[in-house]
Protein backbone atom coordinates (compact mmCIF):
# COMPACT_ATOMS: atom_id res chain seq x y z
CA UNK A 1 0.00 0.00 0.00
CA UNK A 2 1.30 3.45 -0.73
CA UNK A 3 1.52 5.08 2.26
CA UNK A 4 0.53 8.28 3.38
CA UNK A 5 1.02 11.62 0.72
CA UNK A 6 1.52 15.22 1.67
CA UNK A 7 2.04 18.35 -0.83
CA UNK A 8 3.64 20.60 -1.29
CA UNK A 9 6.51 19.29 0.58
CA UNK A 10 8.20 22.79 0.55
CA UNK A 11 6.54 26.00 0.69
CA UNK A 12 7.25 29.58 1.19
CA UNK A 13 4.78 32.06 1.90
CA UNK A 14 5.17 35.72 2.87
CA UNK A 15 2.88 37.38 6.08
CA UNK A 16 -0.42 38.03 5.73
CA UNK A 17 -0.72 35.38 2.93
CA UNK A 18 -2.88 32.43 3.21
CA UNK A 19 -1.91 28.49 2.28
CA UNK A 20 -3.27 25.43 1.98
CA UNK A 21 -1.67 21.84 2.09
CA UNK A 22 -2.72 18.86 0.89
CA UNK A 23 -2.71 15.01 2.65
CA UNK A 24 -3.72 11.75 0.86
CA UNK A 25 -4.23 9.00 3.45
CA UNK A 26 -3.18 5.61 3.34
CA UNK A 27 -5.91 3.67 0.99
CA UNK A 28 -8.87 2.65 3.17
CA UNK A 29 -7.62 4.63 6.42
CA UNK A 30 -10.59 7.27 7.12
CA UNK A 31 -9.34 9.40 10.01
CA UNK A 32 -6.76 12.29 9.32
CA UNK A 33 -5.13 14.08 11.97
CA UNK A 34 -2.93 17.01 11.51
CA UNK A 35 0.36 17.99 13.73
CA UNK A 36 2.41 21.47 13.64
CA UNK A 37 5.89 20.82 14.55
CA UNK A 38 8.14 23.78 15.10
CA UNK A 39 11.58 23.76 16.95
CA UNK A 40 10.33 25.46 20.00
CA UNK A 41 6.76 23.68 20.95
CA UNK A 42 7.78 20.32 19.48
CA UNK A 43 4.90 18.51 17.98
CA UNK A 44 1.33 18.91 18.34
CA UNK A 45 -1.89 18.02 17.49
CA UNK A 46 -4.07 20.46 15.12
CA UNK A 47 -6.99 18.43 15.09
CA UNK A 48 -8.55 15.67 13.57
CA UNK A 49 -11.06 14.54 10.77
CA UNK A 50 -13.43 11.90 10.05
CA UNK A 51 -16.31 11.05 7.61
CA UNK A 52 -15.94 14.83 6.48
CA UNK A 53 -16.78 15.91 10.05
CA UNK A 54 -14.18 17.77 12.50
CA UNK A 55 -14.37 15.46 15.27
CA UNK A 56 -11.40 17.03 17.48
CA UNK A 57 -9.42 20.09 17.91
CA UNK A 58 -6.29 21.12 19.75
CA UNK A 59 -5.23 24.71 20.91
CA UNK A 60 -4.76 26.49 17.71
CA UNK A 61 -6.18 29.47 16.82
CA UNK A 62 -9.42 29.87 14.26
CA UNK A 63 -7.44 31.19 11.36
CA UNK A 64 -6.41 27.26 11.28
CA UNK A 65 -8.64 25.54 9.65
CA UNK A 66 -9.30 21.87 7.29
CA UNK A 67 -11.75 19.91 5.74
CA UNK A 68 -12.08 16.38 4.84
CA UNK A 69 -13.70 14.49 1.79
CA UNK A 70 -15.83 11.90 0.51
CA UNK A 71 -12.69 10.10 -0.24
CA UNK A 72 -10.79 10.59 3.15
CA UNK A 73 -8.58 13.58 1.44
CA UNK A 74 -8.20 16.19 3.57
CA UNK A 75 -6.83 19.58 3.08
CA UNK A 76 -5.39 22.13 6.05
CA UNK A 77 -5.68 26.18 5.55
CA UNK A 78 -4.10 28.65 7.94
CA UNK A 79 -4.85 32.46 6.93
CA UNK A 80 -3.04 35.76 7.81
CA UNK A 81 -0.24 33.63 7.93
CA UNK A 82 2.15 34.83 10.75
CA UNK A 83 5.84 34.32 11.03
CA UNK A 84 4.99 31.77 13.66
CA UNK A 85 3.25 29.46 11.54
CA UNK A 86 6.81 28.62 9.91
CA UNK A 87 7.05 24.75 10.77
CA UNK A 88 6.55 21.28 9.62
CA UNK A 89 3.03 20.61 9.09
CA UNK A 90 2.20 16.28 10.02
CA UNK A 91 -0.88 14.51 8.82
CA UNK A 92 -1.27 10.99 10.06
CA UNK A 93 -4.01 8.61 8.69
CA UNK A 94 -5.73 5.68 10.97
CA UNK A 95 -7.96 2.98 9.80
CA UNK A 96 -10.05 4.01 12.59
CA UNK A 97 -11.23 1.11 14.31
CA UNK A 98 -10.30 2.40 18.34
CA UNK A 99 -6.82 1.53 18.93
CA UNK A 100 -5.36 1.97 15.62
CA UNK A 101 -1.80 2.97 15.44
CA UNK A 102 -1.32 6.80 13.54
CA UNK A 103 0.76 6.51 10.13
CA UNK A 104 2.43 9.65 9.27
CA UNK A 105 3.11 11.50 5.96
CA UNK A 106 6.55 13.31 4.81
CA UNK A 107 5.02 16.62 5.85
CA UNK A 108 4.80 19.73 4.41
CA UNK A 109 8.02 22.34 5.15
CA UNK A 110 6.32 25.72 5.51
CA UNK A 111 8.08 29.00 5.78
CA UNK A 112 6.48 32.23 6.28
CA UNK A 113 9.02 35.29 5.41
CA UNK B 1 1.39 18.07 28.37
CA UNK B 2 3.34 14.98 28.02
CA UNK B 3 3.00 12.35 30.48
CA UNK B 4 6.19 10.56 29.77
CA UNK B 5 9.87 11.44 30.88
CA UNK B 6 12.97 10.45 28.60
CA UNK B 7 16.77 11.03 28.43
CA UNK B 8 17.47 13.59 26.32
CA UNK B 9 20.26 11.82 24.47
CA UNK B 10 22.22 8.31 23.94
CA UNK B 11 24.91 7.08 22.46
CA UNK B 12 24.85 3.95 20.90
CA UNK B 13 27.92 1.72 18.99
CA UNK B 14 26.60 0.00 15.60
CA UNK B 15 25.73 -3.27 15.96
CA UNK B 16 25.11 -2.88 19.81
CA UNK B 17 21.58 -3.04 21.29
CA UNK B 18 20.47 0.25 21.89
CA UNK B 19 18.09 0.09 25.21
CA UNK B 20 15.87 3.44 25.36
CA UNK B 21 14.34 3.94 28.81
CA UNK B 22 10.34 5.68 29.46
CA UNK B 23 9.15 6.16 32.54
CA UNK B 24 5.67 6.90 32.87
CA UNK B 25 4.38 6.29 36.08
CA UNK B 26 1.09 8.15 35.91
CA UNK B 27 -0.31 5.77 33.23
CA UNK B 28 -3.48 4.50 33.30
CA UNK B 29 -4.90 1.41 32.96
CA UNK B 30 -6.28 1.51 29.47
CA UNK B 31 -3.59 3.88 28.42
CA UNK B 32 -1.08 2.10 25.62
CA UNK B 33 2.62 2.63 25.39
CA UNK B 34 3.64 4.14 21.81
CA UNK B 35 6.91 4.13 20.51
CA UNK B 36 7.62 6.34 17.05
CA UNK B 37 10.87 7.61 16.20
CA UNK B 38 11.72 10.81 13.75
CA UNK B 39 14.47 11.07 11.72
CA UNK B 40 15.56 14.68 10.87
CA UNK B 41 12.72 16.74 8.98
CA UNK B 42 10.83 13.17 8.27
CA UNK B 43 7.24 12.21 9.48
CA UNK B 44 7.65 10.46 12.14
CA UNK B 45 7.66 6.46 11.93
CA UNK B 46 5.40 3.86 14.00
CA UNK B 47 7.90 1.80 15.75
CA UNK B 48 5.72 -0.43 18.22
CA UNK B 49 3.25 -0.39 21.42
CA UNK B 50 1.92 -2.45 23.69
CA UNK B 51 -0.14 -2.19 26.64
CA UNK B 52 0.75 -4.87 29.67
CA UNK B 53 2.76 -7.71 27.54
CA UNK B 54 6.12 -7.22 26.18
CA UNK B 55 5.77 -6.83 22.36
CA UNK B 56 8.32 -7.75 19.22
CA UNK B 57 8.17 -6.77 15.63
CA UNK B 58 10.38 -6.74 13.22
CA UNK B 59 11.99 -3.62 14.31
CA UNK B 60 12.36 -3.34 17.88
CA UNK B 61 11.19 -5.07 21.11
CA UNK B 62 8.95 -3.24 23.96
CA UNK B 63 9.64 -4.31 27.49
CA UNK B 64 6.66 -2.90 29.70
CA UNK B 65 7.17 -3.29 33.97
CA UNK B 66 5.01 -5.13 35.21
CA UNK B 67 3.74 -2.49 37.42
CA UNK B 68 3.38 -0.65 33.91
CA UNK B 69 5.73 2.27 35.49
CA UNK B 70 8.53 2.55 32.64
CA UNK B 71 8.72 0.60 29.41
CA UNK B 72 12.24 0.23 27.31
CA UNK B 73 12.83 -0.09 23.20
CA UNK B 74 15.33 -2.52 22.63
CA UNK B 75 16.85 -2.14 18.84
CA UNK B 76 18.86 -5.40 18.70
CA UNK B 77 21.53 -4.87 16.35
CA UNK B 78 21.26 -0.61 16.05
CA UNK B 79 23.00 0.37 12.72
CA UNK B 80 23.61 4.01 11.64
CA UNK B 81 20.39 4.43 9.82
CA UNK B 82 18.81 4.14 13.29
CA UNK B 83 20.36 7.79 14.24
CA UNK B 84 16.90 9.60 15.26
CA UNK B 85 14.85 10.98 17.72
CA UNK B 86 12.77 8.60 19.30
CA UNK B 87 9.44 9.28 21.01
CA UNK B 88 7.55 7.28 24.10
CA UNK B 89 3.74 8.33 23.68
CA UNK B 90 0.95 7.34 25.98
CA UNK B 91 -2.02 7.26 24.36
CA UNK B 92 -5.64 5.62 24.99
CA UNK B 93 -9.40 5.60 23.28
CA UNK B 94 -11.31 9.01 23.39
CA UNK B 95 -14.96 8.99 24.54
CA UNK B 96 -15.70 8.85 20.61
CA UNK B 97 -13.94 5.01 21.11
CA UNK B 98 -10.92 6.36 19.04
CA UNK B 99 -7.21 7.08 19.30
CA UNK B 100 -6.93 10.25 17.25
CA UNK B 101 -4.21 12.40 19.55
CA UNK B 102 -0.52 11.45 19.98
CA UNK B 103 0.85 13.87 22.51
CA UNK B 104 4.76 13.79 22.08
CA UNK B 105 7.63 15.41 24.46
CA UNK B 106 10.72 15.89 23.11
CA UNK B 107 11.72 12.41 22.56
CA UNK B 108 15.80 10.52 22.89
CA UNK B 109 18.36 11.58 20.22
CA UNK B 110 19.71 8.36 19.87
CA UNK B 111 22.80 8.43 18.14
CA UNK B 112 24.49 5.29 16.61
CA UNK B 113 28.14 5.63 15.86
CA UNK B 114 30.51 3.66 13.41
Amino acid sequence: KAGVTQTPRYLIKTRGQQVTLSCSPISGHRSVSWYQQTPGQGLQFLFEYFSETQRNKGNFPGRFSGRQFSNSRSEMNVSTLELGDSALYLCASSPDRGMDTQYFGPGTRLTVL
Amino acid sequence: DAKTTQPTSMDCAEGRAANLPCNHSTISGNEYVYWYRQIHSQGPQYIIHGLKNNETNEMASLIITEDRKSSTLILPHATLRDTAVYYCILSSLNSGGSNYKLTFGKGTLLTVNP
